[in-house]
This record gives C-alpha cells, sequence and structure tokens, in this order.
C-alpha cells in the first residue's frame, strides 16, 4: 500500500501563508497526470476537495488554495489564512487500489 | 447539481449486519466509481473499497474484504455497502463517496454504532 506522510499539526496566523504537505512512500504519477489530491474537513462534515490531480483547483473552492508537487512530494498551500480556513486536511492518492489517505494535518490560529 | 444522500444512522448489535445506502442524484453512477470511507471516533480517514457499477467490479481493502460488500443499483442510482459480524471497533461514520482520478465527491455520512 502507499503510505502518505502529513505533519499532525500547524499553527498559522490570520493572513499569513500556510504550507501543509504530504510525502508518498512511491510515486502517485501516471505518465503527466499526478493522482494526488486534497481535502479539507470540519468537525462533523464530510470531507470537501479543494485541489484534485496536485494542482486543479476543484469548482466553488476559492483562489487562495492552491497545490504543487509531482512524484512523491506534495503541497497544499493557503495564502491568505482566514478564520474560516480552520480545519483539517487530508492528503489522498488514486494511484493506485487502496486508495490511502494521510493521517491530516489540523491547521490551527497561533 | 450532483448530490450524494446517505441512509440514516444505524444502531447495531454486535455480531448482526447493516446495509447502507447512498443515492446519487445529478449523475449517472454507470460513468464512475462508488467508494466508501470510514471515520472512527477523533481519527482519520479509511478507505474501505471501491465499486464499479456499470459492471458490478469490486476492490477492497485488505482489511475489510471479510467485513464489507459493496453492491450497486443502477436503475435507482444507489450504491450499497453491507456490514457483516459488527464489533465495537466497527463503530464509525461511513461516507460514500464518488470520483477517482479527479478525486472524491462526498455523502454526508452515515453514522454506524455497534452496541448490545
Amino acid at each position: 500500500d502507499i503510505v502518505l506522510t502529513q505533519s499532525p499539526a500547524l499553527a498559522v496566523s490570520l493572513g499569513q501563508r500556510a504550507t501543509i504537505s504530504c510525502r508518498a512512500s512511491q510515486s502517485v504519477s501516471i505518465s503527466r497526470y499526478n493522482l494526488m489530491h486534497w481535502y479539507q474537513q470540519k468537525p462533523g462534515q464530510q470531507p470537501k476537495l479543494l485541489i484534485y490531480r496536485a494542482s486543479n483547483l476543484a469548482s466553488g473552492i476559492p483562489a487562495r488554495f492552491s497545490g504543487s508537487g509531482s512524484g512523491t512530494d506534495f503541497t497544499l498551500t493557503i495564502n491568505p489564512v482566514q478564520a474560516d480556513d480552520i480545519a483539517t486536511y487530508y492528503c489522498q492518492q488514486s494511484r493506485e487500489s487502496p486508495n490511502t489517505f494521510g493521517a491530516g494535518t489540523k491547521l490551527e490560529l497561533k | 447539481e450532483v448530490q450524494l444522500q446517505q441512509s440514516g444512522a444505524e444502531l447495531g448489535k454486535p455480531g448482526t449486519s447493516v446495509k447502507l445506502s447512498c443515492k446519487v442524484s445529478g449523475y449517472n453512477i454507470r460513468n464512475t466509481y462508488m467508494h466508501w470511507v470510514n471515520q472512527r471516533p477523533g481519527k482519520g480517514l479509511e478507505w474501505i473499497g471501491r465499486i464499479d457499477p456499470a459492471n458490478g467490479n469490486t476492490i477492497y481493502a485488505e482489511k475489510f474484504k471479510s467485513k464489507a460488500t459493496l453492491t450497486a443499483d443502477t436503475s435507482s442510482n444507489t450504491a450499497y455497502m453491507q456490514l457483516s459480524q459488527l464489533k465495537s471497533d466497527d463503530t464509525a461514520i461511513y461516507f460514500c463517496a464518488m470520483g477517482d482520478y479527479d478525486g472524491y465527491y462526498w455523502g454526508q455520512g452515515t453514522l454506524v454504532t455497534v452496541s448490545s
């Protein structure tokens, strides 16, 4: 199985940049497609797709969210962070089954 | 607008089974994969498996191969997951989701509580 490693938590000030990383135990890329996706989850809610295929903004997601990376190293950036962004963020790969998730990074206010 | 509507909360006794449903509106499930993911209290997301509703083919995570059974009814655009031989550590929220290479769109989740 592909293991995705995320830092457990990140403290950030409102209006600043937040950078959340995800490292895969093996490449999640096929040809030019990087099959890594990012989700936001708030307490009591289902996950919401933010970024698909590493760098594509999902429908309705504000442009302050962006994604980058390829191969095994990926990054979700939120700039600037707003109060509504306080949540847990998960990366997920769909390169192969099982489609594994990272353990999540909890974004906290500094 | 695509919507995934899951069935209501379930209370199951140990050793019994429950069957959860996920009705999709606004998109034909024949054209996508349907996945199931769980989240134990205070924990992260865990992929259970997926079904291709067009042909019924399924893939399961190893630890769920004898726990979960995925089916789909294309006539009602609904996916199902049966959980068998319930134990206390099956207590979790179970999400259905659709998609694959472009990420997942999610249902609201169904809380399954296992208790005698």
